[in-house]
């Protein structure tokens, strides 16, 4: 079946610090992958996808590049802000969008000012 | 991309009791997908309601505990049955976006706590 392994958290980080938050993934198919964020109290947002081997998500100030023969989906940012602190989830769907979404533990992220 | 309603926000019920959960979405949609989330944990997915048929759950999940409707291409519940302490958690309906591509947009979702 399909799995998604991100690191644990807490992650501490001071302001303006470069983040990577890492991701691998095993899937039977072709999946399309994607980082939600969880702001505290707030509900999941998409913060970028990838939708095959190569592709750059981007989205305010993060990245993430699908590689296929690592099977990896890491989260960077150069310079983090206290206002990113938030819980950042790995998640893949496979089979076209009919069988949902699998998701890693989430990594609970704290930056510091 | 589609806005979607769940109610209730929270909730606290007793063990034994039933809570059905409500998700209303502005557009129709194909599929509609329930997720749990335990205290501190990930979202796990429960089911897949398509309309017109039944849900499809996942492994561990029984229709028995978790009984869903899909009634139309816009709505959808989940019940929560027989609650005990175990059942405690955030649950969330979710809809693939219109372009397919897109992601998946996910209601703000419900707080259960059992007491």
């Amino acid at each position: 079946g399909n799995s998604v392994t991100q690191m644990e958290g807490p992650v501490t980080l001071s302001e303006e610090a470069f983040l990577t938050i890492n991701c691998t993934y095993t899937a039977t198919g072709y999946p399309s992958l994607f980082w939600y964020v969880q702001y505290p109290g707030e509900g999941l947002q998409l913060l970028l996808k990838a939708t095959k081997a190569d592709d750059k998500g981007s989205n305010k100030g993060f990245e993430a590049t699908y590689r296929k023969e690592t099977t990896s989906f890491h989260l960077e940012k150069g310079s983090v802000q206290v206002s990113d602190s938030a819980v950042y989830f790995c998640a893949l769907s496979d089979g076209g969008g009919a069988d949902g979404l699998t998701f890693g533990k989430g990594t609970h992220l704290i930056i510091q000012p | 991309s589609a806005v979607i309603s769940q109610k209730p926000s929270r909730d606290i019920c007793q063990r034994g009791t039933s809570l059905t959960i409500q998700c209303q979405v502005d557009s129709q949609v194909t599929m509609m997908f329930w997720y749990r989330q335990q205290p501190g944990q990930s979202l796990t997915l429960i089911a897949t309601a398509n309309q017109g048929s039944e849900a499809t759950y996942e492994s561990g999940f029984v229709i028995d505990k978790f009984p869903i409707s899909r009634p139309n291409l816009t709505f959808s519940t989940l019940t929560v049955s027989n609650m005990s302490p175990e059942d405690s958690s955030i649950y969330l309906c979710s809809v693939e976006t219109e372009d397919r591509v897109t992601g998946y947009t996910f209601g703000s979702g419900t707080r259960l706590t059992v007491v």
